[in-house]
């Protein structure tokens, strides 16, 4: 499985767009891109998935380059609750076993 | 209406009991799993069941075993408790699994925060 490496926490405050970037340099062409965020004391949730170029919903969006080497999450005007620690994990779509990793813990202040 | 739950959320035992955690979803998926998060925050899988049977086994002692009464429910039983069992157990549930792959969202529970003294 191809390993991925993030910063390990930014800082930022309420309004900024935050741009957190993951490298997965050995990814496999039939391996997606999917990003987790965790709130303290809770569980892992879905925040958005990609395979290449860029994919938007209505809580961030994923730039993807055409190497695949790197994967982008944005979150745009960011608020006090989306401190967090987002995980960046790349999976071939063959398997289910999600492989987390350190993950990128966001600071968000006013 | 929480799609997927546990119980309980907070456990704490002497070393050597038995104890089991129990989640149910009901979100109508096929798929369930088990992760352990530990005190340095790693989150890593330990089993996964489709439709009851196990798919997934990683390298988790002998004493941690699933059982599955229903595909909603995945309950994780552990004996002999150990120092080093203490983490946060997290449950997730998936609709369809290994056939989905990695493009198949996996559904988190709560946690339930284990400390063994």
């Amino acid at each position: 499985l191809a390993k991925t490496t993030q910063p390990i926490s930014m800082d930022s405050y309420e309004g900024q767009e935050v741009n957190i970037t993951c490298s997965h340099n050995n990814i496999a062409t039939n391996d997606y891109i999917t990003w987790y965020q965790q709130f303290p004391s809770q569980g892992p949730r879905f925040i958005i998935q990609g395979y290449k170029t860029k994919v938007t919903n209505e809580v961030a969006s994923l730039f993807i380059p055409a190497d695949r080497k790197s994967s982008t999450l944005s979150l745009p005007r960011v608020s006090l609750s989306d401190t967090a620690v987002y995980y960046c994990l790349v999976a071939p779509v063959e398997t289910d076993k999600l492989i987390f990793g350190t993950g990128t813990r966001l600071q968000v202040f006013p | 209406d929480t799609a997927v739950s546990q119980t309980p959320k907070y456990l704490v035992t002497q070393m050597g009991n038995d104890k089991s955690i129990k989640c149910e979803q009901n979100l109508g998926h096929d798929t369930m799993y088990w992760y352990k998060q530990d005190s340095k925050k790693f989150l890593k899988i330990m089993f996964s069941y489709n439709n009851k049977e196990l798919i997934i086994n990683e390298t988790v002692p002998n004493r941690f075993s699933p059982k599955s009464p229903d595909k909603a429910h995945l309950n994780l039983h552990i004996n002999s408790l150990e120092l080093g069992d203490s983490a946060v157990y997290f449950c997730a549930s998936s609709q369809i699994g290994l056939a989905g792959g990695s493009t198949d969202t996996q559904y988190f529970g709560p946690g339930t925060r284990l400390t063994v003294l």
